[in-house]
């Protein structure tokens, strides 16, 4: 398996743009994280999903921010209207179902900086 | 609720000494506790985890981290550190198999020749 695969790697955008960041989880892991990397927080849990359906979204800044999982193979994460802010790394991770090992495998992050 | 703390943000040494990165942790449960490391601009790797069992944990790169539930700890170490061991280090906790892991802060280490 390849990994975790994020896309895009880097993302410049203006302020008041929509930005959607893309994920494809290990094939077969059931649990999918979004987090955000800053100077000023380091790592917060955004969302997680458990197969396919949204279990804790308490670390959505606000309402800007929205997650979907429409499969297994495939999750968003968007932002509109994006603002100045919103300039972060953002990782996403998989790992398997419960009863397995409890490790997750993060994806290479998408920088995202918005101007 | 769960938190961890890492005690120090920033940790420089010189190659060849050892090093010990500090974690604490709360929780109102059992808990699996993990060390990642995250080389720059890349995404985080895991180093080792406790699940259960003994409590003196090894993971790769020659690193080892010992759980010790009345101090509410994981300390990370390494008896000789290199170089290319210059990384952010995060310790995280989860509360269930599968559920959500909650990051300490991160402890940058810098390795000095």
């Amino acid at each position: 398996d390849a990994g975790v695969i994020q896309s895009p790697r880097h993302e410049v955008t203006e302020m008041g743009q929509e930005v959607t960041l893309r994920c494809k989880p290990i094939s077969g892991h059931d649990y999918l994280f979004w987090y955000r990397q800053t100077m000023m927080r380091g790592l917060e849990l955004l969302i997680y999903f458990n197969n396919n359906v949204p279990i804790d979204d308490s670390g959505m800044p606000e309402d800007r921010f929205s997650a979907k999982m429409p499969n297994a193979s495939f999750s968003t994460l968007k932002i509109q209207p994006s603002e100045p802010r919103d300039s972060a790394v953002y990782f996403c991770a998989s790992s398997l179902r419960p009863g397995a090992i409890t490790e997750a495998f993060f994806g290479q992050g998408t920088r995202l900086t918005v101007v | 609720a769960q938190s961890v703390t890492q005690l120090d943000s920033q940790v420089p040494v010189f190659e060849e000494a050892p090093v010990e990165l500090r974690c604490n942790y709360s929780s109102s449960v059992s808990v699996y506790l993990f060390w990642y490391v995250q080389y720059p601009n890349q995404g985080l790797q895991l180093l080792l985890k406790y699940l259960s069992g003994s409590t003196l944990v090894k993971g790769i790169n020659g690193f080892e981290a010992e759980f010790n539930k009345s101090q509410t700890s994981f300390h990370l170490r390494k008896p000789s550190v290199h170089i290319s061991d210059t990384a952010e280090y995060f310790c995280a906790v989860s509360e269930g198999q599968g559920g959500k892991l909650i990051f300490g802060q991160g402890t940058e280490l810098s390795v000095k020749p």
